[in-house]
């Protein structure tokens, strides 16, 4: 079964200091994985997503992530966080086959310190 | 502009009794999603519906039931059997045929049973 684990429950960053936010999964084939950011009261919002091709994949707001299949891993990343980076973060995972659903993790709360 | 539509925003429920939270979509996709969401739980998946007239069971669907007679539409009804509904909800969909491209999610619906 697939599964997702977010390890930091709470990150405190200064403005302007680099970001990592840590994500594995469990699945047996190649799968698909997702970073999405959800602000107060919000829906999701997609930053990125990888499926197949290049492990770096860039996305918006200037965050990027990179797949490692040898750790099962699908960290986020941002060189430099602003203020309004503060949110919750889920990484997820969906099977490479129609009609399935994503599997989220619980989610990362980012604090932006100034 | 396309999008998800979720209504009412804000919703109270009393003991006992059922409550439908609305989704709409006119992103013209074929699949479309429930998630519920707790602090510190993530999102988990309630039911999800891959066509017209079909939908399949999530992780957590005991005390929800949905429908699904348009494409447009994917309805969820809270009943009196779910003994702890206070959450936010959340609709997703997805085009099928382009799964890997993630999902689309609307502003949710927070339910407070009072």
């Amino acid at each position: 079964a697939q599964s997702v684990t977010q390890p930091d429950i709470h990150i405190t960053v200064s403005e302007g200091a680099s970001l990592e936010l840590r994500c594995n999964y469990s699945y047996g084939a190649t799968p698909y994985l997702f970073w999405y950011v959800q602000s107060p009261g919000q829906g999701l919002q997609l930053l990125l997503k990888y499926f197949s091709g290049d492990t770096l994949v860039q996305g918006i707001k200037g965050f990027e992530a990179e797949f490692k299949r040898s750790q099962s891993s699908f960290n986020l990343r941002k060189p430099s966080v602003h203020w309004s980076d503060a949110a919750e973060y889920f990484c997820a995972v969906g099977a490479n086959q129609a009609g399935t659903a994503l599997i989220f993790g619980k989610g990362t709360t980012l604090s932006v310190s100034s | 502009d396309g999008g998800i539509t979720q209504s009412p925003k804000y919703l109270f429920r009393k003991e006992g009794q059922n409550v439908t939270l609305s989704c709409e979509q006119n992103l013209n996709h074929d699949a479309m999603y429930w998630y519920r969401q707790d602090p510190g739980q993530g999102l988990r998946l309630i039911y999800y519906s891959q066509i017209v007239n079909d939908f399949q069971k999530g992780d957590i669907a005991e005390g929800y039931s949905v429908s699904r007679e348009k494409k447009e539409s994917f309805p969820l009804t809270v009943t009196s059997a779910q003994k702890n509904p206070t959450a936010f909800y959340l609709c997703a969909s997805s085009d099928q045929r382009s799964y890997h491209y993630g999902y689309t999610f609307g502003s949710g619906t927070r339910l407070t049973v009072v």
